[in-house]
């Protein structure tokens, strides 16, 4: 059974960067797409973007200006920074597979999420 | 972007009784080379990440009880819980997997009445 969890730092400056590390267990991390997807206290979804297992990365053009996703496949992990962050960024952010049987790519494994909150 | 709207915000309705659920798309998500259409239901409960219930509009995820049900096409598309549970109260939500960005609906809180 794949399971990923989610690390890192839960208070985060403003104008600082903000890190987070998925580590996936019970598979490979080399195949699938692997994405970030954060949820405001209260609020809804918004998918910040994928890494696909050779490397490839598509991002929200809302955040793309801000974000790199990468991947450790040594280490079987993939990560999140996004940059100059501000209180809008206060989320719980979220790792997830996306599946692909027969081309659904939907996201079929998600992390339980951590809380990042941006305050001085 | 395809924005996606949900409808209602929220619903109260009695166990036993049926609940709907409806997800437009501001552009079709029916992809016309393999007649499907790109669009997700998930169920969230609170302090719980989302878990998929219904893929391809219709085809209901492995161990997800039969009361839950999908139909539509193209830009209109229904969740349908047949006969309310106590445990199905949470936040339902649509996403497109049609393009990029990925796009949720704003969700829908199920409650018991």
């Amino acid at each position: 059974q794949v399971q990923l969890q989610e690390s890192g730092p839960g208070l985060v400056k403003p104008s600082e960067t903000l890190s987070l590390t998925c580590t996936v267990s019970g598979g490979s991390i080399s195949t699938y797409y692997w994405i970030w997807i954060r949820q405001p206290p209260g609020k809804g979804l918004e998918w910040i973007g994928y890494i696909y297992y050779t490397g490839g990365t598509n991002y929200n053009p809302s955040l793309k200006s801000r974000v790199t996703i990468s991947l450790d496949t040594s280490k079987n992990q993939f990560s999140l920074k996004l940059s100059s962050v501000t209180a809008a960024d206060t989320a719980v952010y979220y790792c997830a597979r996306q599946g692909d049987v027969m081309g659904a790519a939907y996201f079929d494994y998600w992390g339980q999420g951590t809380l990042v909150t941006v305050s001085s | 972007d395809i924005v996606m709207t949900q409808s209602p915000d929220s619903l109260a309705v009695s166990l036993g009784e049926r609940a709907t659920i409806s997800c437009k798309s501001s552009q079709s998500v029916l992809y016309s080379s393999n007649n499907k259409n790109y669009l997700v239901w998930y169920q969230q409960k609170p302090g719980q990440p989302p878990k998929v219930l219904i893929y391809w509009a219709s085809t209901r995820e492995s161990g997800v009880p039969d009361r839950f049900s999908g139909s539509g096409s193209g830009t209109d598309f229904t969740l349908t819980i047949s006969s309310l549970q106590a445990e199905d109260v949470a936040v339902y939500y649509c996403q497109q997997y049609y393009s990029t960005p990925r796009t949720f609906g704003q969700g829908t809180k199920v409650e018991i009445k």
